[in-house]
């Protein structure tokens, strides 16, 4: 079984939804981020998160840690939000990243 | 703004052959990681690195590979004998303290055939 569970793995919205991907892990950490990867296969960090909410342009990260889940959420998306959404975990003593799966989005116009 | 770079971008090489991929993490950095994503699958841990030891390494690190920070630049990880399974993109990733954000470069390719 996975450590980090993603949901949904692909999702197609049209411009301007609203859009949720979701994340659980079962292991105890200190935080977690939230990471954008193009296709070409670069990875950014997006959020990094260990209570809460964090909130940066039309992207919003919300931390539920007694649940053990985090939702990523984008508001009036558009085609240039097009890419792979993953979560991961910091755990173990050194701070390793354990990574999700991943979501694949489309934004079409 | 200072970012983490890898070299070489993309790296063709024999199975059997060594092959060393080479970082540059951000200047005052400390802790230095590597991970590789195999075509179609999620990322995974190899290595962390901190003051100049290996802090903790996974299953996939196991003796053909290894780490350095020869200078006080870059981090290099070597793979000695490669195989066709080694065949991934391969990120490295720095952070200033241990529960700080980590920044990753933008990978290298390795494909052995």
């Amino acid at each position: 079984k996975n450590e980090v569970e993603q949901s949904p793995q692909n999702l197609t919205a049209q411009e301007g939804e609203f859009i949720t991907i979701n994340c659980s892990y079962s292991v105890g950490i200190s935080a977690l981020h939230w990471l954008q990867q193009h296709p070409g296969g670069g990875i950014v960090s997006l959020f990094m998160l260990s209570s809460g909410k964090k909130k940066h342009g039309r992207l919003i990260a919300t931390i539920n840690i007694q649940e053990k889940h985090s939702s990523l959420h984008i508001t009036a998306s558009h085609p240039r939000d097009s890419a792979v959404y993953i979560c991961a975990v910091y755990g173990g003593a050194t701070n390793k990243l354990i990574f999700g799966t991943g979501t694949l989005l489309a934004v079409q116009p | 703004e200072p970012e983490v770079t890898q070299t070489p971008s993309h790296q063709v090489t024999q199975m059997g052959q060594e092959v060393i991929l080479r970082c540059v993490p951000i200047s005052n950095h400390l802790y230095f990681y590597w991970y590789r994503q195999i075509l179609g699958q999620k990322v995974e841990f190899l290595v962390s690195f901190y003051n100049n030891e290996i802090s903790e390494k996974s299953e996939i690190f196991d003796d053909q590979f290894s780490v350095e920070r020869p200078d006080g630049s870059n981090f290099t990880l070597k793979i000695r004998s490669t195989k066709l399974e080694d065949s991934a993109m391969y990120f490295c990733a720095s952070n200033g303290f241990r529960t700080d954000t980590q920044y990753f470069g933008p990978g290298t390719r390795l494909t052995v055939l």
